[in-house]
């Protein structure tokens, strides 16, 4: 089945010890997105890749970063991870035919522990 | 900027009574989507609204779409156990690839 992958599923890690989460999509969608989510809070968007082009957030930290080699594949690098990191991170894959008007296909998400 | 809230953010019911989530946009949207979230789980698209006053049903869940298209609802008829998660609602501005998530409303269905 077509779906988006997130690995790992659960990622510890030491306080400003870089890590990367990586996400792969077998949908073939142009638009691939990265959310950060707290306990009982929305999705928050971090940046998003319209096919190679890269689009941050305005207030996203300098300290969260991301590459998308090709379509299939995108990482979220977290360069100093902080105690405040720590959260769930959804990647989402859509297609956009008509900007805007396309269904967001959520992984299962990484779940962040920082040390 | 841009900023979509729900209420309420928290609604417990029984089993078999109606819930209904409101969500407010400050600005108009070119879409409004609905997703739901189980507990550890991840968002799941239910639905998309384009149109002015758009209706639309899926078994017992109502999507409402605003006249202004600044608003929307969700309404479920007779809950079940199967419905506890936290709704979201999603808009697009026009033109805009990102959706901005309203605050979400957490539902819990006691047995």
């Amino acid at each position: 089945d077509a779906m988006v992958i997130q690995n790992p599923r659960y990622q510890v890690t030491q306080f400003g010890k870089p890590v990367t989460l990586s996400c792969s999509q077998t949908l073939n969608h142009n638009v691939m997105y990265w959310y950060q989510q707290k306990s009982s809070q929305a999705p928050k968007l971090l940046f998003h890749y319209y096919d190679k082009d890269f689009n941050n957030e305005a207030d996203t930290p300098d300290n969260f970063q991301s590459r998308r080699p090709n379509t299939s594949f995108c990482f979220l690098d977290i360069r100093s991870p902080g105690l405040g990191d720590a959260a769930m991170y959804l990647c989402a894959t859509s297609r956009a035919t008509v900007a805007g008007t396309d269904t967001q296909y959520f992984g299962p998400g990484t779940r962040l522990t920082v040390l | 900027g841009q900023q979509v809230m729900q209420i309420p953010q928290y609604q417990h019911v029984q089993e078999g009574e109606d819930f209904t989530t409101y969500c407010n946009s400050s600005t108009t949207l070119s879409n409004i989507q609905w997703y739901k979230q189980r507990p550890g789980g991840h968002p799941v698209f239910l639905i998309q609204l384009v149109k002015s006053g758009e209706v639309k049903k899926q078994k017992r869940l109502t999507f409402q779409f605003g006249e202004a298209k600044k608003n929307s609802s969700l309404h479920i008829t007779a809950t079940q156990t199967t419905d506890v998660g936290t709704y979201f609602c999603a808009g697009h501005k026009t033109g805009a690839n990102n959706l901005f998530f309203g605050t979400g409303t957490r539902l819990t269905v006691i047995p």
